[in-house]
């Protein structure tokens, strides 16, 4: 089974500076996906960034961006010009390949503070 | 597009008794997923439908929880009897086959006193 780590549970940074999440995962998998879903208050999961494990350039979407190290299992989230919305809990998940039973297994967390 | 459909938002019972909640996935996502996420945790997967068949259930305390999925589409989640550890907030979700990206509800969030 697969395992995803966030050794981080708290993380801060102040308004319009950057911050990295860390996130490294255990599977024998050659090919899955990775994610990053950011969880505010409201409860509702909204997905932020994916990864596909077959593809080695980085994704990056618009302040986010990824640091994918495949040999490393390793997948960390930068946020760039941090804005007081971003404010929220993020969660790295993995996600089997087609043809799998593709379940979507979560870290635990880290809980991202603003500050302006 | 409709997102995914969850009701209560809200459920407060006391312990041995029992309660469902309910699942209205995006139209057309044959995958849908129940996790349990207890407060300063992550998701925890539940159970898993392909359509209205299981694929992995592995992770339901299947004494006490129960779910299905009749016709492929709506899914209920039960809890009989309840225990004061099933405090938690219940995700839905639900994706397309052969696309990675699953989207999520509110969540029910259950309180056991």
């Amino acid at each position: 089974a697969q395992t995803v780590t966030q050794s981080q549970p708290e993380m801060s940074v102040q308004e319009a500076e950057t911050v990295t999440l860390s996130c490294t995962y255990d599977t024998s998998e050659s090919d899955y996906y990775l994610f990053w879903y950011k969880q505010p208050p409201s409860r509702q999961m909204i997905l932020v960034i994916r990864q596909e494990a077959y593809k080695q350039q980085n994704a990056t979407e618009n302040r986010f961006s990824v640091n994918f190290q495949k040999a490393a299992k390793s997948f960390s989230l930068k946020i760039s010009d941090s804005q007081l919305g971003d404010a929220a809990m993020y969660f790295c998940a993995y996600r089997s390949a087609p043809g799998s039973a593709r379940q979507l297994t979560f870290g635990s967390g880290t809980q991202l503070t603003v500050l302006p | 597009e409709a997102g995914v459909a969850q009701s209560p938002r809200y459920k407060i019972i006391e312990k041995r008794q029992s309660v469902a909640f309910w699942c209205n996935p995006i139209s057309g996502h044959a995958t849908l997923y129940w996790y349990q996420q207890i407060l300063g945790q992550g998701p925890k997967l539940l159970i898993q439908f392909q359509n209205n068949g299981v694929v992995d259930d592995s992770q339901l305390p299947k004494d006490r929880f129960s779910a299905e999925r009749l016709k492929g589409v709506d899914s209920t989640l039960k809890i009989q009897p309840a225990k004061l550890e099933d405090s938690a907030v219940y995700l839905c979700a639900s994706s397309l086959v052969e696309n990675t990206e699953a989207f999520f509800g509110q969540g029910t969030r259950l309180t056991v006193v």
